[in-house]
């Protein structure tokens, strides 16, 4: 089966630019979630999606936005970026949010803003 | 909130035992994970906890205590493989359904 994949694994963009990461979860899992890890700090939680709708969101500007697809894939849009906002962007999915079931990561996405 | 603390780095030798920490302070608990991150990878799952007491898988062994807010994650016969980060996460119950809370992790280095 399958894991969490995301793509693509490697982004540089430079300041000002919007970045657009792709997830697809685990065949099955109708819940993402998104979290921000910048370099030597904790996961962040961004965003949460399940059944197509935003559950919840972390403490990021509005700039962070996404959505979840028909097929339970995700996008997550960074716009106007930031030189802080360089970090590994990972998604994990679960079968359903509000039972919370064990999340499982994809790889990530590095994101570099020059 | 939320608040979650576990050391920020450990070492410890090839085959012995270490035990890493993780103390939490949150409404709505409803379990706690550890998960295993290698440098530059995504976070694995290791296990999982939402009664009290000893969870044992193989090498590894997780520990709760809700009335504390406590937990450990013991590993046994370490290898030069298990210098990773150790991530406490602990999951609450709010209006918007389960969330997921990670502590700062824990960076185990093994040595020979």
């Amino acid at each position: 089966e399958a894991g969490v994949t995301q793509s693509p694994t490697h982004l540089i963009k430079t300041r000002g630019q919007q970045a657009t990461l792709r997830c697809s979860p685990i065949s099955g899992h109708t819940s993402v979630y998104w979290y921000q890890q910048a370099l030597g700090l904790g996961l962040q939680f961004l965003l949460w999606y399940d059944e197509g709708e935003e559950r919840n969101r972390g403490n990021f500007p509005p700039r962070f936005s996404g959505r979840q697809f028909p097929n339970y894939s995700s996008e997550l849009n960074v716009n106007a970026l930031e030189l802080e906002d360089s970090a590994l962007y990972l998604c994990a999915s679960s079968p359903q949010g509000l039972a919370g079931e064990t999340q499982y990561f994809g790889p990530g996405t590095r994101l570099l803003v020059l | 909130g939320q608040n979650i603390d576990q050391p920020t780095e450990m070492t410890a030798t090839e085959g012995a035992i270490v035990q890493i920490n993780c103390t939490y302070q949150t409404s709505g608990f409803n379990g706690l994970f550890w998960y295993q991150q290698h440098a530059g990878e995504a976070p694995t799952f290791l296990s999982y906890n939402v009664l009290d007491g000893l969870e044992e898988k193989g090498r590894f062994s997780s520990f709760l205590s809700r009335s504390k807010g406590y937990s450990y994650l013991l590993l046994k016969e370490l290898q030069m493989k298990d210098s990773a980060s150790y991530l406490c996460a602990v999951r609450a119950l709010n209006n918007a359904g389960n969330m997921l809370t990670f502590g700062g992790g824990t960076r185990l280095m093994v040595k020979p």
